[in-house]
């Protein structure tokens, strides 16, 4: 089955950019969607097929996709955006959909 | 108002079975793939089902296969999800989904609308 990688957790201070890392076997061939989700709050879809924002969704999120390494990008970082940030894609040789094991974002 | 609102989740012995609902309302729900997704207590996303539009494709995590059935009504704008054999591991918040991509076919777009989810928990 197909797997992606999340390193844990990540700390930065308040208008520094945040760097949120998910790896998989050639993921650079797939589309790969990013969700927020704070304590007790539903997930909220960030960024979509790679580095597409969602209605809403400030400009400071963005994505990118290469190889084996897909990585959601948040500018200017504030205390609200402190969360669980999951990445997930479609794997079309099984069909499944496939979620990253999360990172914890930390806003020192 | 655009939402999707879970229900029938509670606590169940094991082996025994719950029947999940999501009701959509103010969004287009006919048109798009459907999905399942839970979280145990502490721990993160894990995919459990999909349907396609018309209900004709479905799809199972491997830990819930032949144990879990999806299905939808599109006239009653709601999907459901009939937990069969439950056990403790299944113990979760489940959310319902709504696949970006209308018209699609395959669930590829990321999934733009999500419920609160309903709480299963499964202990004697």
């Amino acid at each position: 089955s197909y797997v992606l990688t999340q390193s844990p957790s990540v700390s930065v201070a308040p208008g520094q950019t945040a760097r949120i890392t998910c790896g998989g076997n050639n993921i650079g061939s797939k589309s790969v969607h990013w969700y927020q989700q704070k304590p007790g709050q539903a997930p909220v879809l960030v960024v979509y097929d790679d580095n597409d924002r969602p209605s809403g969704i400030p400009e400071r999120f963005s994505g990118s996709n290469s190889g084996s390494t897909a990585t959601l990008t948040i500018s200017r970082v504030e205390a609200g955006d402190e969360a669980d940030y999951y990445c997930q894609v479609w794997e079309s040789s099984s069909g499944d959909l496939v979620f990253g094991g999360g990172t914890t974002l930390t806003v020192l | 108002q655009v939402q999707l609102v879970e229900s029938g989740g509670g606590l169940v012995n094991p082996g025994g079975s719950l029947r999940l609902a999501c009701a959509a309302s103010g969004l287009s729900f006919t048109d798009h793939y459907m999905s399942w997704i839970r979280q145990a207590p502490g721990k993160g996303l894990e995919w459990v089902s999909y349907i396609s539009s018309s209900g004709s494709t479905t799809y199972y995590a491997d830990s819930v296969k032949g144990r879990f059935t999806i299905s939808r009504d599109n006239g009653r704008n709601s999907v459901y999800l009939q937990m069969d054999y439950l056990r403790a591991e299944d113990t979760a918040m489940y959310y319902c989904a709504r696949d970006r991509l209308g018209i699609s076919s395959w669930p590829t777009g990321g999934m733009d609308v999500w419920g609160q989810g309903t709480t299963v928990t499964v202990s004697s």
